[in-house]
């Protein structure tokens, strides 16, 4: 079974720049969420949909936002682009809502995104 | 503030020895703890977890211990492989089914 696929894998981008992340969950996986890593502030969760719904979501600025389809693909959206987002973006997927518990999350590897 | 740490950036141990990973938690009303191990370039991969109904749960050379009066987890890896060189991520989770990450140690095993 393939598991989570993240595209792209690198971006280069300026500030005031828009960007769009994509993740492909593990076939069958209805749970996506999406978590931010930087060195300083390590791994943060950005946002969990389930069912195309935003179940839960983290301490970040309306500039993040997401969405997730029928086929429970998700894409993250970060608009107006600023330095500080330059980070490793990465997104899990599970069976069922992880409000489950005992619902483990399985990661893709991630998109590196540079704000020049 | 932060709710859960790893206050050990790096741990080195030589092969075939035990490695103990630590993390401790502030919050007692967190119900589930997991392990991740992450290499370079790659998403973090599922280690192993334990509910806060257990106090120990074992899967081949990986052990997870729960103290929950303590509010401290640890990891054990017997016997050590140079493989294992990795970073270990503990994470807690509400039934919110936010998971919240540790800073993360680095393993390094020596062959």
């Amino acid at each position: 079974k393939a598991g989570v696929t993240q595209t792209p894998r690198y971006l280069i981008k300026t500030r005031g720049q828009q960007v769009t992340l994509s993740c492909s969950p593990i076939s069958g996986h209805r749970s996506v969420s999406w978590y931010q890593q930087t060195p300083g502030q390590g791994l943060q969760f950005l946002f969990e949909y389930f069912s195309e719904t935003q179940r839960n979501k983290g301490n970040f600025p309306g500039r993040f936002s997401g969405r997730q389809f029928s086929n429970s693909r998700s894409e993250m959206n970060v608009s107006t682009l600023e330095l500080g987002d330059s980070a490793l973006y990465l997104c899990a997927s599970s069976l069922v809502s992880t409000a489950v518990l005992g619902e483990t999350q399985y990661f893709g590897p991630g998109t590196r995104l540079l704000v020049l | 503030d932060q709710q859960v740490k790893q206050n050990s950036p790096s741990l080195s141990v030589q092969e075939g020895r035990i490695s103990i990973l630590n993390c401790d938690y502030t919050n007692s009303m967190f119900d589930y703890f997991l392990w991740y191990k992450k290499y370079p370039a790659e998403g973090p991969t599922f280690l192993i977890s334990i509910s806060s109904i257990k106090d120990k749960n074992e899967d081949g050379r990986f052990t997870v211990f729960l103290n929950k009066s303590a509010k401290h987890l640890s990891l054990h890896i017997v016997p050590s492989q140079p493989g294992d060189s990795a970073v270990y991520f503990c994470a807690v989770s509400l039934n919110t089914g936010k998971l919240i990450f540790g800073q993360g140690t680095t393993l390094q095993v020596k062959p």
